[in-house]
């Protein structure tokens, strides 16, 4: 199974909303990654847990609240977002979070934020 | 500032010929690359990567040649498909075992029948 899930696939909330977007492996991978891609733009990076440990945080807003509860599950909880939060969020893992190692991404969900 | 470029947003190739996509990076710190093709709808997926002590890496109809004189990575795509169709990313990174991946622009490739 070479498979990351991502649900919902799509999510519309208001600004006072709260909800937590959700992803999923089985692979074994030690690494989990959350980007942000607005449309006709590159993915970029936001969070990357590394042995369920936070170990990058790309200057993201608090509004953006990550959590590893285990090894397969990487979840990201939105609170308070504004209308530009409107994009693709792609999750991705690796077996190491050492770039050589092949970050597998899922289908991503797409927010849109009112 | 540090930056990774493609130098064509858009590129339209007809089946069965080759294409070439190319890619700039700014940064001579950078040492290992990757291209991603993305279809609509879908998360990025990884096609082949190369680190700076090699110029060149040949996968399945997939060639990525880096030139790290003028630093400059183009991605080789041989008898193309209409399943191509999907936008190209270049990807780098720096200090080998960085965990950061920095995503180029990208290029959209149409393949048409």
């Amino acid at each position: 199974d070479t498979e990351v899930t991502q649900t919902p696939k799509h999510l519309v909330m208001g600004m006072t909303n709260k909800k937590s977007l959700k992803c999923e492996q089985h692979m074994g991978h030690r690494a989990m990654y959350w980007y942000k891609q607005k449309a006709k733009k590159p993915p970029e990076l936001m969070f990357v847990y590394s042995y369920e440990k936070l170990s990058i945080n790309e200057s993201v807003p608090s509004r953006f609240s990550p959590e590893c509860p285990n090894s397969s599950l990487l979840n990201l909880h939105l609170h308070a977002l504004q209308p530009e939060d409107s994009a693709l969020y792609l999750c991705a893992s690796s077996q190491d979070s050492r770039p050589s190692y092949e970050q597998y991404f899922g289908p991503g969900t797409r927010l849109t934020v009112t | 500032g540090e930056s990774v470029g493609l130098h064509l947003p858009t590129l339209s190739v007809q089946e069965g010929d080759n294409s070439i996509i190319n890619c700039a990076y700014s940064n001579s710190a950078s040492d290992y690359f990757i291209w991603y093709k993305q279809e609509s709808g879908k998360g990025p997926q990884f096609i082949i990567d190369i680190r700076s002590n090699m110029d060149k890496r040949q996968g399945q109809r997939v060639t990525v040649l880096l030139n790290k004189t003028v630093k400059h990575l183009s991605l080789q795509i041989a008898a193309t498909q209409p399943g191509d169709s999907a936008v190209y990313f270049c990807a780098e990174t720096h200090n080998f075992g960085n965990e950061k991946l920095t995503f180029g622009t990208g290029t959209r490739l149409t393949i048409i029948p």
